[in-house]
């Protein structure tokens, strides 16, 4: 059973679209990360948000977190090609042992 | 700075060699990670370490041992490799697990015949 779940597994969209990926469990995290990847290479650290309904913005990326800290979303606005990648959300479950779970990740392809 | 290196960057193995991963970092951080990235899993920790000399096990450490005796280097051994640990190894350092980023090397590619 995987602690985090991300959906959709793969999207698709046409450049210029908005989109949202989600990350979703029943328990609760101290902090939660959103990574990007490119294949051939390792993930990138995009964010990291700490409280309970916070909501960060990257240019056209908005990350939020929910209220009860169990739940992330990612919105892109107007997506480009140069978003492809793989992107990874990542949480710390306890507050004293900061080892990061890692969700099944969202493959994002923007078509030109 | 080079930040994490790993070599090598591609290993094929027969079924009960052994080999040891090398990562190194030069950013003086106290943690340093080993992941697996499997199709459909994401990312799954193997071994972690929070400081020279000190070294825990993560969600999948069967099969894998770690040492810590220096902060810039954080080796991966197999001890007999099956083709189960075929899959793409990641190192990664940070200051903090939670609160700051993660740095990944750019990987090692495992094929176990």
């Amino acid at each position: 059973t995987q602690l985090l779940e991300q959906s959709p597994q793969f999207l698709s969209i046409q450049e210029g679209e908005n989109l949202t990926v989600y990350c979703n469990s029943s328990s609760v995290f101290s902090s939660l990360q959103w990574y990007r990847q490119e294949p051939g290479e390792g993930p990138v650290l995009l964010v990291t948000v700490v409280t309970g309904g916070e909501v960060k913005k990257l240019k056209r990326l908005t990350f939020q977190f929910g209220d009860a800290r169990k739940d992330s979303s990612l919105h892109i606005t107007a997506a480009q090609p140069g978003d492809t990648g793989l992107y990874l959300c990542a949480g710390a479950l306890d507050f004293g042992n900061e080892k990061l779970t890692f969700g099944t990740g969202t493959r994002l392809t923007i078509i030109p | 700075n080079a930040g994490v290196t790993q070599t090598p960057k591609f290993q094929v193995l027969k079924t009960g060699q052994s080999m040891t991963l090398q990562c190194a970092q030069d950013m003086n951080h106290e943690y340093m990670s080993w992941y697996r990235q499997d199709p459909g899993m994401g990312l799954r920790l193997i071994h972690y370490s929070v400081g020279a000399g000190i070294t825990d096990q993560g969600e999948v450490p069967n099969g894998y041992n770690v040492s810590r005796s220096t902060t810039e280097d954080f080796p991966l051994r197999l001890l007999s490799a099956a083709p189960s640990q075929t899959s793409v190894y990641f190192c990664a350092s940070s200051y903090s697990f939670a609160k700051g980023s993660q740095y990944f090397g750019p990987g090692t590619r495992l094929l176990v015949l």
